[in-house]
């Protein structure tokens, strides 16, 4: 079994709509939980991490990690066509610890936005 | 501007052919990664390093080598190429926490 297990989607929203990505992970030592946003041929871009449990803000995207349940998410809200790319969710362990350097993708959620 | 420098961004080579592909990043990050990005598969590592002099397997190591000599390159070496290695190669500087600057990528083919 995978350390990370992502819904694997496709998922297509009309625009303005709320769309929920989520994923799972087994792994106690993960203690940062990262979203990226990967545009067809580009390489991957951070969208936002958190450290630990709880919610975190940016603009239109919220964060949603949840320790006790191994569960993140991430919100989109009024979502735009612009918002159509592959989101992958990666989490890794602290720098000090045995794991550190290393963060582990989950294998990506397509979404599409239509005008 | 500040970032991952990866080249080349193609490469078709023959099975049994070697290359080298070359990664740089300015932000003076003392991490640094090597995924490798196919179909349905998200990212799978397979090298890293945690600064100068030091690398480490990732989860698919077999058939690649890596160096880190200074803190700025991270060259991935294919030994000997197979069909299997045909793929998309991304370089990421790291900090602690996480990756925050990805490459373009190399998009290989090996025939």
């Amino acid at each position: 079994q995978k350390e990370v297990e992502q819904d694997p989607g496709p998922l297509s929203v009309p625009e303005g709509a709320i769309v929920s990505l989520n994923c799972t992970y087994s792994n106690s030592a993960f203690q940062y939980f990262m979203w990226y946003r990967q545009y067809s041929r580009k390489g991957p871009e951070l969208l936002m991490y958190t450290y630990s449990s709880g919610n975190k803000e940016d603009g239109r995207f919220t964060a949603q990690v949840d320790k006790s349940s191994k569960y993140i998410s991430l919100f989109i809200r009024d979502s735009q066509p612009s918002d159509s790319a592959t989101y992958l969710c990666a989490m890794s362990a602290w720098g000090g610890s045995a794991n550190a350097g290393k963060s582990t993708f989950g294998d990506g959620t397509t979404l599409t936005v239509k005008p | 501007n500040a970032g991952v420098t990866q080249t080349p961004k193609f490469q078709v080579l023959k099975t049994g052919q070697s290359m080298t592909l070359q990664c740089a990043q300015d932000m003076n990050h003392e991490y640094m990664s090597w995924y490798r990005q196919d179909p349905g598969m998200g990212l799978r590592l397979i090298h890293y390093s945690v600064g100068a002099g030091i690398t480490d397997q990732g989860e698919v190591p077999n058939g690649y080598n890596v160096s880190r000599s200074t803190t700025e390159d991270f060259p991935l070496r294919l030994l000997s190429a197979a069909p299997s290695q045909t793929s998309v190669y991304f370089c990421a500087s790291r900090t602690r926490v996480t990756e925050a600057f990805f490459g373009q990528g190399t998009r290989l083919t090996v025939v």
